[in-house]
């Protein structure tokens, strides 16, 4: 199957500093990513919908100013939260649709705010 | 009213038995439906997809689908430890699009 990677696996930060996280598709082109935030014990939550070369579609309640998407590329959408506080640790996914419309998942970066 | 719901679990299950996994969803308007297993601190791998009311077998799992009571079920023959994990339902208007998971089952195989 296709392969999703993410970038970083794992990342540590201060409050009040930006943190960007990667997503690509390694092996296809991707014009649909989709981000999820998934807080311990609970479920997947959609963030935001990536489209290539246009504006992500972030859904109710997900701050655009604070959590800025950037698909600039087939194969490459970046997550960035901006000014993040302790209530940001989670652990963020990202999906990649190919041609076939499958959709494969990125394994995972875990952030924790400090 | 949750969009996606299953029971948070855990469901307990002896080793080689059948575990089934229910989920049920709100939106009529879903067309594609989703079981994934997500071990702890991982990210989910899709088990099995299905689009059309009825059942669909892959392996050791069971996939059964009614639209019309909005119902969507996972059957795990000859459960395994190592199928201990949670099991997330997740459904969508259709393939490529955004998914809505359920709040995930999680699954304890006793040896």
């Amino acid at each position: 199957g296709a392969v999703v990677s993410q970038h970083p696996s794992r990342v540590i930060c201060k409050s009040g500093t930006s943190v960007k996280i990667e997503c690509r598709s390694l092996d296809f082109q991707a014009t649909t990513m989709f981000w999820y935030r998934q807080f311990p014990k609970k479920s997947l939550m959609l963030m935001a919908t990536s489209n290539e070369g246009s504006k992500a579609t972030y859904e109710q309640g997900v701050e655009k100013d604070k959590f800025l998407i950037n698909h600039a590329s087939l194969t490459l959408s970046t997550l960035t939260v901006t000014s993040a506080h302790p209530e940001d640790s989670s652990f963020y996914i990202c999906s990649a649709i190919d041609r076939y419309n499958e959709q494969f998942f990125g394994p995972g970066t875990r952030l924790t705010v400090l | 009213q949750k969009e996606v719901e299953q029971n948070s679990g855990p469901l307990s299950v002896p080793e080689g038995a059948i575990a089934s996994l229910n989920c049920t969803y709100s939106d009529r308007g879903s067309q594609s439906f989703f079981w994934y297993r997500q071990y702890s601190g991982k990210s989910p791998e899709l088990i099995m997809f299905i689009y059309s009311n009825g059942d669909k077998e892959d392996g050791r799992f069971t996939a059964q689908l009614n639209k019309a009571s909005q119902y969507v079920s996972l059957l795990i023959r000859d459960s395994q430890p190592s199928d201990s994990a949670t099991y997330l339902c997740a459904v969508s208007k259709a393939a490529g699009n955004k998914l809505t998971f359920g709040g995930g089952t999680r699954v304890l195989v006793k040896p």
